[in-house]
């Protein structure tokens, strides 16, 4: 189902910075998660965020976190082609490691 | 470099056979998890382990899917029969979780078993 929801397609140009964004629905996740994917591959874990916090930056990415309105963030700084991907959010909807996760946005990279 | 392996990468079968995906989860994990992913569905969790106890499998069609852990070292996802709106990508990933609602929920996905039924 989609507790989670992003938005499907995303275009950006080389250099510049993409932001994704995430819904969510359970306000007792834990933590929340960003998954990349890039073709033929399985998802790939690029960061997470614990749910007292607000912000957390890893180099090049961002996330941001908003619970009152459960809203969820990636941005990617210089975007470069290797970025180019589908990008998952998921939250945690029970206390077994269990992942709920959206239905991915497709981010294209143009030189 | 410790990675969820799975078996086999592609698998072409036809409609009525049995089909058994393996996956051997990162060692010391404690939490397995199958997913399958399509086009039109988006990535679904079938089923998940904790300890080799299955937790949840209300997401696997029970008529001809299951799901077993003969040890710590081996899940299996089996069809039978199959059908051709069995044909996804089947996932696998495993992680570690301590304790109830006190860790992070990290899975580490394997490359995918691409299944197609004809």
């Amino acid at each position: 189902g989609e507790d989670v929801e992003q938005s499907l397609f995303l275009s950006v140009r080389e250099g510049d910075s993409s932001v994704i964004n995430c819904t969510y629905t359970d306000s007792s996740s834990t933590y929340l998660y960003w998954y990349k994917q890039e073709p033929g591959a399985g998802l790939q874990l690029l960061t997470y965020i614990f749910s007292n916090m607000d912000m957390k930056q890893d180099q090049r990415l961002t996330v941001l976190l908003n619970k009152k309105d459960k809203h969820l963030s990636l941005r990617i700084a210089d975007t470069q082609t290797g970025d180019s991907a589908i990008y998952f959010c998921a939250e945690t909807p029970d206390s077994w490691g269990k992942l709920q996760f959206g239905a991915g946005t497709q981010v294209v990279v143009t030189p | 470099d410790a990675r969820v392996t799975q078996t086999p990468r592609h698998k072409v079968t036809e409609m009525g056979q049995e089909v058994t995906m393996r996956c051997q989860p990162i060692l010391g994990h404690n939490t397995v998890f199958w997913y399958r992913q399509t086009m039109m569905q988006g990535l679904e969790l079938l089923a998940y382990f904790r300890n080799r106890a299955p937790l949840d499998d209300s997401g696997m069609p029970k008529d001809r899917f299951s799901a077993e852990m003969p040890d710590a070292t081996l899940a299996t996802l089996k069809i039978q029969p199959s059908e051709p709106r069995d044909s996804a990508v089947y996932f696998c990933a495993s992680g570690l979780v301590i304790f109830r609602g006190a860790e992070s929920s990290e899975q580490y996905f394997g490359p995918g078993t691409r299944l197609t039924v004809t």
